[in-house]
């Protein structure tokens, strides 16, 4: 099992221009996450899905949106990319709700200019 | 305040020596856990407690539901273990985490 795999691992970006990340689990996970994490501060949650075909609004989703299509794939969209997303990007993936733990992916390193 | 809070902020310690990092928390949760972060790396999941005290190895978890406190702590700590050690918790409510900012430990030779 390849786990969490993000693509890709690193991106450097205009401001305005867009893109999308990807996450993708091979483990039959039902909730998936997106988080970004900026020095001095701890993991913060952008969106997240707790199953194929929804998704939810997390502390800072202000400038992202998400698509959860299929239940392996969690995509997140930057429609128009802004010096203040510079961010490292992690996505992580637990089974269900209860007391399970995040698996997380290796993480993506975006710079706006 | 942060919901999560995380001392030390940064830790720097000799090879050899006895580590404990604090985490107290201001919510009602149904779990806490600890994870590790090294330079340049992903994050992985050391331990999921909602209750008592677990160990893997020279790392010890220890909860206080009553007291909303958490304890991680390495024994014999080798450079191998520098790392960011962050803690999170999940809330009751179940489906998301709240992390703290981290702990950065240097462990020096």
């Amino acid at each position: 099992n390849a786990g969490v795999t993000q693509t890709p691992k690193f991106r450097v970006l205009k401001t305005g221009q867009s893109m999308t990340l990807l996450c993708a689990q091979d483990m039959n996970h039902e909730y998936m996450y997106w988080y970004r994490q900026d020095p001095g501060m701890g993991l913060r949650l952008i969106h997240y899905s707790v199953g194929e075909g929804t998704t939810a609004k997390g502390e800072v989703p202000d400038g992202y949106n998400v698509s959860r299509l299929k239940k392996q794939n969690f995509l997140l969209g930057l429609e128009s990319a802004a010096p203040s997303q510079t961010s490292v990007y992690f996505c992580a993936s637990r089974p269900r709700t209860g007391l399970y733990e995040q698996y997380f992916g290796p993480g993506t390193r975006l710079t706006v200019t | 305040k942060n919901e999560v809070e995380q001392s030390p902020q940064n830790l720097t310690a000799q090879e050899g020596e006895f580590i404990t990092i604090n985490c107290s928390y201001s919510v009602g949760i149904s779990a806490l856990h600890w994870l590790q972060q090294h330079p340049g790396g992903g994050i992985v999941s050391l331990f999921m407690l909602s209750s008592g005290k677990k160990k893997h190895g020279r790392l010890i978890a220890t909860i206080n539901i009553q007291e909303k406190h958490s304890s991680l702590h390495i024994t014999a700590s080798h450079p191998r273990d520098s790392a960011v050690y962050i803690c999170a918790v999940q809330e009751t409510s179940g489906s998301r985490l709240t992390f703290g900012e981290g702990t950065q430990l240097t462990v020096n030779p």
